[in-house]
């Protein structure tokens, strides 16, 4: 069972658009966090998350956390085609005691930004 | 910064050999994981590191051992590497309550 389903799994947008992509989760999550890959990398850290409803922006990236913090999403504006690569969604779940240790991660959005 | 630093970038066993992979971080965290990323399965735990002397397994373990003798090192082994364990691997520390740091990644064919 994947605890955090990420969707759309691929998104073929062109630049200029604007796009949202979801993170959804059965759980609780004490914090929830946002990566982007890109090709041959590691996951960068984008943004994290902690309190219910919360909304945060970076420059043309706007993250939100559910009020139930059960999901979240990730809305950009404007895309550009340095936005491609694959962002992942992970959380610690709520009252996981040893599990805080670890994130869960979501199998993420490919996102390609056409010129 | 160097951050997290993985060796090699690049391997191609032959089924049956054995290697380790070397992750080193700067950062003086005391928490680090070791991952595999498959196409279409994400990212997936191997074995992760609370400190120093100490070890935990993930979600996949089997077929790994992993070491935590310096908490700026957390070595990931195969013993007897199999064509299943073709992958990309990401080593990664953190603080808790933070984001995590990955590594480059190490790109393992195994034949």
């Amino acid at each position: 069972t994947q605890l955090l389903e990420q969707s759309p799994q691929f998104l073929s947008i062109q630049e200029g658009e604007n796009l949202t992509v979801y993170c959804n989760s059965s759980s609780v999550f004490s914090s929830l966090q946002w990566y982007r890959q890109e090709p041959g990398e590691g996951p960068v850290l984008l943004v994290t998350v902690v309190t219910g409803g919360e909304v945060k922006k970076l420059k043309r990236l706007t993250f939100q956390f559910g009020d139930a913090r059960k999901d979240s999403s990730l809305h950009i504006t404007a895309a550009q085609t340095g936005d491609t690569g694959l962002y992942l969604c992970a959380g610690v779940i709520r009252g996981s005691g040893g599990s805080n240790y670890k994130l869960t991660f979501g199998k993420g959005t490919l996102l390609t930004v056409n010129p | 910064n160097a951050g997290v630093t993985q060796t090699p970038k690049f391997r191609v066993l032959k089924t049956g050999q054995s290697m380790t992979l070397l992750c080193a971080q700067d950062m003086n965290h005391e928490y680090m994981y070791w991952y595999r990323q498959d196409p279409g399965m994400g990212l997936r735990l191997i074995h992760y590191s609370v400190g120093e002397g100490t070890t935990a397994k993930g979600e996949v373990p089997d077929g790994y051992n992993v070491s935590r003798l310096k908490k700026q090192n957390f070595l990931l082994g195969l013993e007897s590497a199999a064509p299943s364990q073709t992958s990309v691997y990401f080593c990664a520390s953190r603080e808790l309550a933070r984001g995590y740091t990955f590594g480059s990644g190490t790109r393992l064919t195994v034949v």
